[in-house]
Formats: structure tokens, C-alpha cells, sequence
């Protein structure tokens, strides 16, 4: 059974502060990828990942940044953080890039003040 | 891009009776059709795809439409019960193509009434 789990459940910042969300998946899954979740909105791709090192942007990738140093983990980073990044980001990993199931991280719930 | 508009918004039906979500996509490439159920508190899992080469796809109470004519795609859920309370997200992507992301729908949040 896939899992994907992700560093916190709840985290709550400072506008400015630098903030790192990680995700960890034990399936050996080439494909990792970071949504954020707005009520009304849906998923939202910030980051994807098809390989270590490898990243590209998704549909609003402004304000963030991705690392990929090792398969099984994907990060991503606030660089400074702003009180719209408000939001829950929940990661994803899948077998092959888009024609299969996303298995998803249980979400952090990140509040910026 | 593509683009998934996704109705209705929210949904309530009795337990027993049948819901329907349509979702519409704009690019006519699209060919991977996932639907994802997110309960509340809970994490999105698939509950169903639909490929292009296929019209219907049935797993149990729910089933996947495609009219790739129409450009649109339904989840139909029967014989509803309270557990299938949750929010769903339909999603679309051309698979296999080198550009485009995943594109989900807003969801749709479905209310079953014992």
C-alpha cells in the first residue's frame, strides 16, 4: 500500500519567515508533485517533480520553490512567506507521470500571519 | 491549456437516489479522465478513471460517461449512502503529451441524507 506522508499536519507562520513543507513517499514513485487546496478552487499544480534533481513549474508556481535531492522526497519551499500563501498543500506521487492514479499526503494546513 | 469546469457545486440527494456530476474540458486532445473523492478531513483518493478509447466505465455503484463529441464527462453515483458524503473532483490531462498539467475540476460537494 502506497504511503505519502507529509511533515505537519498544522503550521503556523510569520509573514517573511522562510517555510519548508516535505513530503516522503515509499513506493520508489519517479512522479511527485505539490497541489494547493483553496476552497472554490479546487487543486491547484504548484511543482512537479518527474525525477531527482528534475522539477517544473505547475499552473502558479510564484512565491515557491521546489528540492528534489533524493527520489523518495520532494520540499517545498516558501522562500518569504505572504499571508495569501495561506492555503492547505497536499502532495502527491504516481507511477507514471499523468495517466495514473496520484496517491495523496494527508495535506498541511499552513496559516501565515 | 486545458480547462475542467465542474457542476454542480454542491449537491444534496436523499440516501438510495442517484447523483450526477458533470465536468466539461476545453481541449479535445485530453484522453486520461481520473475522479478523485475527498472526504471531509481526509486526503483526495481515485475512485475512478476513464480512458478515451472507452465510453462507459463501471466499478460497483459508480460509473464514468465520456462523449468525447460534447467534451464532457460524468460521474454516476447509485444507490447513494451516507459514507459517499464527500467532495469530488473530476480531473483531465493528455497523457503522454510533453506539456499540460493535470487539470481538476473545483469539485463538487455531495451531501447524502439518511
Amino acid at each position: 500500500d502506497v504511503k505519502v506522508t507529509q511533515s505537519s499536519r498544522y503550521l503556523v507562520k510569520r509573514t517573511g519567515e522562510k517555510v519548508f513543507l516535505e513530503c516522503v513517499q515509499d513506493m520508489d514513485h519517479e512522479n511527485m508533485f505539490w497541489y494547493r487546496q483553496d476552497p472554490g478552487l479546487g487543486l491547484r499544480l504548484i511543482y512537479f517533480s518527474y525525477d531527482v534533481k528534475m522539477k517544473e513549474k505547475g499552473d502558479i508556481p510564484e512565491g515557491y520553490s521546489v528540492s528534489r535531492e533524493k527520489k523518495e522526497r520532494f520540499s517545498l519551499i516558501l522562500e518569504s512567506a505572504s499571508t495569501n500563501q495561506t492555503s492547505m498543500y497536499l502532495c502527491a506521487s504516481s507511477l507514471r507521470r499523468w495517466g495514473s492514479q496520484q496517491y495523496f499526503g494527508p495535506g498541511t494546513r499552513l496559516t501565515v500571519t | 491549456g486545458e480547462n475542467v469546469e465542474q457542476h454542480p457545486s454542491t449537491l444534496s440527494v436523499q440516501e438510495g437516489d442517484s447523483a450526477v456530476i458533470k465536468c466539461t474540458y476545453s481541449d479535445s486532445a485530453s484522453n486520461y479522465f481520473p475522479w478523485y473523492k475527498q472526504e471531509l478531513g481526509k486526503r483526495p483518493q481515485l475512485i475512478i478513471d476513464i480512458r478515451s478509447n472507452v465510453g462507459e466505465k463501471k466499478d460497483q455503484r459508480i460509473a464514468v460517461t465520456l462523449n468525447k463529441t460534447a467534451k464532457h464527462f460524468s460521474l454516476h453515483i447509485t444507490e447513494t449512502q451516507p459514507e459517499d458524503s464527500a467532495v469530488y473532483f473530476c480531473a483531465a490531462i493528455k497523457d503522454g503529451g510533453s506539456q499540460g498539467n493535470l487539470i481538476f475540476g473545483k469539485g463538487t460537494k455531495l451531501s447524502v441524507k439518511p
